[in-house]
């Protein structure tokens, strides 16, 4: 199976705030990202943590980190409907190797 | 800042053809480079860590006589799909790494459908 896992699809209404969990594997990775891609495009760096944090906020993105249970989150404060994508979370591994997972589809509306 | 270009964005092709895919860092150096593959409502797959001056390294499962990759300079690495096949239909991703940035996160292309008819 997939080392990083993520729920496949999130829907939200405008103005609330979207949540997209993950979990990852390998205890001794000690970077995790986020990345956004929208239809046709490739990915676009949203926000990183470093592994001995437990939070991490930038502007209307917060990430937080359960390292013991191996578990990242974004929330998206304020969700607009350009935040309408696909959301992956990544762990980076030996040599900066990057494992995502399948990806978390949230579709926002009105 | 860390900006990546991938050209073409699109292409068709007949079966047989190759088809070369060019990543390039526009405000950065970039040791490292990596190239993706995406099928469709997936996750990427990593096919190669492409490295400048040396051999690219390739995933296993990932025929390297097929994917040829070239790191060229710090700036430019390229990706050819040789005779390439209706089942090489994907899209294709690039990403890079800031040099000496083992620890600096990849900043990725804006990915190359292609399309083998």
């Amino acid at each position: 199976g997939e080392d990083v896992e993520q729920s496949l699809f999130l829907s939200v209404r405008e103005g609330d705030s979207s949540v997209i969990n993950c979990t990852y594997t390998d205890s001794s990775s000690t970077y995790l990202y986020w990345y956004k891609q929208e239809p046709g495009a490739g990915l676009q760096l949203l926000t990183y943590i470093f592994s001995n944090m437990d939070m991490k906020q930038d502007q209307r993105l917060t990430v937080l980190l359960n390292k013991k249970d191996k578990h990242l989150s974004l929330r998206i404060a304020d969700t607009q409907t350009g935040d309408s994508a696909i959301y992956f979370c990544a762990e980076r591994e030996s040599w900066g190797k990057l494992q995502f997972g399948a990806g978390t589809q949230v579709v926002v509306t009105p | 800042g860390a900006v990546v270009s991938q050209h073409p964005s699109w292409v068709i092709c007949k079966s047989g053809t190759s088809v070369k895919i060019e990543c390039r860092s526009l405000d950065f150096q970039a040791t490292t480079m990596f190239w993706y593959r995406q099928f469709p409502k997936q996750s990427l797959m990593l096919m190669a860590t492409s490295n400048e001056g040396s051999k690219a390294t390739y995933e296993q499962g990932v025929e390297k006589d097929k994917f040829l990759i070239n790191h060229a300079s710090l700036t430019l690495s390229t990706l050819t799909v040789t005779s390439a096949h209706p089942e090489d239909s994907s899209f294709y991703i690039c990403s890079a790494r800031l040099r000496q940035g083992v620890n600096q996160p990849q900043h990725f292309g804006d990915g190359t459908r292609l399309s083998i008819l």
